[in-house]
């Protein structure tokens, strides 16, 4: 149990549409970052945020946005979807010094079709 | 995007057995990770390295830390059947940063 919690578990969209995932850091975590598994690989990271903004970013388009909120929970979006997003995103935390490790939430599972 | 280059791809064992996976990379990092991932759930945590030649153990698992920084291995003792799951290293280049490079993943399977 890591205490990193995302919601939903699942969830099926259309290609097109647009998605909402969510995260509730690890109490005390004040940095998240978000990666996307595709199935049979190892998770890719997306964008990181500390202290509600982003400071670093993966290699990914600017329809993948997010926020961090003053409590440190956080969202990803992704507008016009595409059948390839379809992955588990992972939402993670950590203290903001030192060599403080991530900690993974369960995921959330999306399937665009 | 990048990954590590992690080996075996798989691995059925006998329970009892000891297990060895391996990661190299053609860059350094100067922090490697491990980590286990069971069906339906994010990846935990095994084993942090943060120091070239760093040899640490937990419990069953012991992980080293490549001198040259480009490579790490974990080690599993004594396999039993709650082993099973999907091992990743994990690579990180700045300790100020949650950027991580993994691996593909050993899948790992204990017959009993």
């Amino acid at each position: 149990e890591t205490g990193v919690t995302q919601s939903p578990t699942h969830l099926i969209k259309t290609r097109g549409q647009q998605v909402t995932l969510r995260c509730s850091s690890q109490s005390g975590h004040n940095t998240v970052s978000w990666y996307q598994q595709a199935l049979g690989q190892g998770p890719q990271f997306i964008f990181q945020y500390y202290r509600e903004e982003e400071n670093g970013r993966g290699n990914f388009p600017p329809r993948f946005s997010g926020l961090q909120f003053p409590n440190y929970s956080s969202e990803l979006n992704v507008n016009a979807l595409e059948l390839d997003d379809s992955a588990l995103y992972l939402c993670a935390s950590r203290l903001e010094a030192g060599n403080s490790p991530l900690h993974f939430g369960n995921g959330t599972r999306l399937t665009v079709t | 995007g990048q990954q590590l280059n992690q080996s075996p791809q798989s691995m059925f064992i006998q329970e009892g057995e000891d297990v060895s996976m391996n990661c190299t990379s053609s860059s350094i990092f100067n922090t490697w990770l491990w980590y286990k991932q069971d069906p339906g759930e994010g990846p935990v945590l095994l084993i942090a390295l943060y120091k070239a030649g760093e040899l640490t153990s937990n419990g069953r698992l012991t992980a080293q830390f490549g001198i040259t920084r480009k490579d790490s291995f974990l080690n599993i003792s004594a396999s039993i059947p709650s082993d099973v799951g999907i091992y990743f290293c994990a690579g990180q280049r700045d300790s100020g940063y949650s950027t991580l490079t993994f691996g593909k993943g050993t899948m790992l399977l204990v017959s009993p």
